[in-house]
């Protein structure tokens, strides 16, 4: 069974940061490509960033380049968002999604964000 | 950035009967590989998203043949042939054809 953990959300002042980590199971994490996408309170998706298998390609959504930061650990079948700046805006549930084909797969249960002073 | 517009924005639904959802891309969604990758996803309350379709029309793993896409280029459908209880949540299209992968406002399909 595919399982997809995340942890490290909190709430942090703005220009604080957070580390969210997300753990997979049940696939070879390996080969595939992984997401994080984000969810503000009672809003739509947005995908915020991905990584290749072998993390020679990470993508960015323009309104966290230079502040988030995707990475992986193959051995540990773990996904990172290293998060700086934050911003009020930035508050949201953020989810890890197994992606391929041009799709997403599958989505652990989300970990919340909140920005605030 | 492709963007995904969505309507109708809520669809009250009676039970048993038929539901339709349109989408439409600002662009068209054929990859420069031939695939046009659109997908949809069902967000029940209080839950993750749920992948039921990829690439226009392929169901996913354990959804139900209810559940059909179809469409072309930029305009795209997902029909629920018989609506059920638990298909009530929230509906969204995706594109997955160019980076920043972009999603639809959202529909949600409650019961009448």
């Amino acid at each position: 069974e595919v399982q997809l953990v995340e942890s490290g959300g909190g709430l942090v002042q703005p220009g604080g940061s957070l580390r969210l980590s997300c753990v997979a199971s049940g696939f070879s994490f390996s080969t595939y490509w992984m997401s994080w996408v984000r969810q503000a309170p009672g809003k739509g998706l947005e995908c915020v960033a991905n990584i290749n298998q072998d993390v020679s390609e990470k993508r960015y959504v323009d309104s966290v380049k230079g502040r988030f930061t995707i990475s992986r650990d193959n051995a540990k079948n773990s996904l990172y968002l290293q998060m700086n700046s934050l911003r009020v805006e930035d508050t949201a549930v953020y989810y890890c999604a197994r992606s391929g084909s041009g799709s997403y797969s599958y989505w652990g249960q989300g970990t919340l964000v909140t920005v605030s002073a | 950035d492709i963007v995904m517009t969505q309507t109708p924005l809520s669809s009250p639904v009676t039970l048993g009967q038929p539901a339709s959802i349109s989408c439409r891309s600002s662009q068209s969604l054929v990859h420069s590989d031939g695939n046009t990758y659109l997908s949809w996803l069902q967000q029940r309350p209080g839950q993750p998203p749920r992948l039921l379709s990829y690439k226009i029309s392929n169901r996913f793993s354990g959804v139900p043949d209810r559940f059909s896409g179809s469409g072309a280029g930029t305009d795209f459908t997902l029909k629920i042939s018989r609506v059920e209880a638990e298909d009530v949540g929230v509906y969204y299209c995706m594109q997955g054809t160019q980076f920043p992968h972009t999603f639809g406002q959202g529909t949600k399909l409650e019961i009448k």
